[in-house]
């Protein structure tokens, strides 16, 4: 079955660019989580979404970092005026619903969308 | 400090070798535990979750040690296969579900 899919896979930007980066997760999963990936380092979590509701933004790193999920499906990550220390990869990852019976859900990963900015 | 440490590596070890990962947290409420396994410029895929009393599968062996918060890996009779980078994971009752990853440990296999 598809599995998590992410576009552009690549995006170059120039310093002061906007971007949006999208994320479609599995058919019917409730929850939705970005993270942000740098260098030589393990994921970190950027926000949470739980269908359409936002519940957790705490790991955006600015204001120019804004994610939504309208209708509780497809997300778009959008980074506005990008910075050089942006460039990272973009992970989104979605699971069927949240904590079941205190057992965390599997999340499953998209490929992420590499981002250069230069 | 991190919420959750690894031994960055990397660990090269000759085929067949026995390796082991060590990592800490520091949140006393983390709830749930994994490793994660990345491969080069792929995403991270569920390797095995970890539990109180240890589990096994295969030649993977995962254990928690709650008391000094601190999960290992042992992998047994290591394959080319096994290059990747293993990613330490927990997630707490109070951080809605979000995944909190060390820094990954690199492995390299060679023959």
């Amino acid at each position: 079955g598809a599995g998590v899919s992410q576009s552009p896979r690549y995006k170059v930007a120039k310093r002061g660019q906007d971007v949006a980066l999208r994320c479609d997760p599995i058919s019917g999963h409730v929850s939705l989580f970005w993270y942000q990936q740098a260098l030589g380092q393990g994921p970190e979590f950027l926000t949470y979404f739980q269908n359409e509701a936002q519940l957790d933004k705490s790991g955006l790193p600015s204001d120019r970092f804004f994610a939504e999920r309208p209708e509780g499906s497809v997300s778009t990550l959008k980074i506005q005026r990008t910075q050089q220390e942006d460039s990272a990869v973009y992970l989104c990852a979605s699971s069927l619903g949240g904590t079941l019976w205190g057992v965390q859900e599997t999340q499953y990963f998209g490929p992420g969308t590499r981002l250069l900015v230069l | 400090r991190k919420e959750v440490e690894q031994d960055p590596g990397p660990f090269n070890v000759p085929e067949g070798a026995t390796v082991a990962f060590n990592c800490t947290y520091s949140n006393s409420a983390s709830q749930s535990f994994f490793w994660y396994r990345q491969d080069c410029r792929k995403e991270p895929k569920l390797l095995m979750s970890v539990y109180s009393s240890g589990n096994e599968d295969g030649r993977f062996t995962a254990q928690l040690n709650r008391a000094s918060q601190y999960i290992s890996l042992l992998i047994r009779d290591s394959k080319l296969s096994d290059s990747a980078t293993y990613l330490c994971v927990v997630t707490s009752y109070n951080q809605g579900g979000k995944l909190i990853f060390g820094q990954g440990t690199e492995l390299s296999v060679k023959p």
